[in-house]
């Protein structure tokens, strides 16, 4: 089976440093990597993907993420936080073949003034 | 992207009542699900939606208990019935939308229900 582990249940940082939330998989293949952030009291928003192709991924708000096969990971960084990416961010996997998503158990960020 | 709409976007029920949950979207599609997203938790996946034909239900959800409809490509309801307490949860509907190369699952912005 499937697994997604997002390392930290809870990440703090200042407003204006460095957020790195960690994303390993374990899959045999290169699945296909998602990113969603899921604000207070709303459903889950698509940050970025990685299908194929570059490795370095840039999506929304000033995120990106980079996938590395050797290492099974799919982290998410943004240079600088800002008070409006506290939020609570999921890391999903799907195979290529078949069309279900596994989902880490997420990682709430909070940021600090 | 995706417009997913669901109704009610939040509601308090009683114990042994039921509550059906809408999910609109803004173009056809094959794909939908339900998940479930208890407190502090990650997302479950409950079942697919799928079109003219009974919902495919993940181990651990059965139907009398989530019974599911999807009439047509764009709308699904999932019935949350004799609830309990425990089915306390977010309940979001999903869709996924194919593209070469890698589809792409989105989500409406789910139904936050509490169970007295």
């Amino acid at each position: 089976a499937q697994s997604v582990t997002q390392l930290g249940s809870h990440v703090s940082v200042s407003e204006g440093a460095l957020v790195l939330l960690r994303c390993n998989y374990s899959s045999s293949v290169p699945p296909y990597l998602f990113w969603y952030v899921q604000y207070p009291n709303q459903g889950l928003q698509l940050l970025l993907k990685y299908t194929t192709g570059a490795t370095l991924v840039k999506g929304i708000n000033g995120f990106e993420a980079e996938f590395k096969k050797s290492e099974t990971s799919f982290h998410l960084t943004k240079p600088s936080a800002h008070m409006s990416d506290a939020a609570e961010y999921f890391c999903a996997v799907r195979l290529n073949t078949g069309n279900q998503f596994y989902f880490g158990t997420g990682t709430s960020l909070t940021v600090i003034p | 992207s995706a417009v997913i709409s669901q109704k009610p976007s939040r509601d308090i029920c009683q114990r042994g009542t039921s509550l059906t949950i809408q999910c609109q979207v803004d173009s056809q599609v094959t794909m939908m699900f339900w998940y479930r997203q208890q407190p502090g938790q990650s997302l479950t996946l409950i079942a697919t939606a799928n079109q003219g034909s009974e919902a495919t239900y993940e181990s651990g959800f059965v139907i009398d208990k989530f019974p599911i409809s999807r009439p047509n490509l764009t709308f699904s309801t999932l019935t949350v019935s004799n609830m309990s307490p425990e089915d306390s949860s977010i309940y979001l509907c999903s869709l996924l939308r194919v593209a070469g190369g890698g589809d792409t699952q989105y989500f409406g912005p789910g139904t936050r229900l509490t169970v007295l």
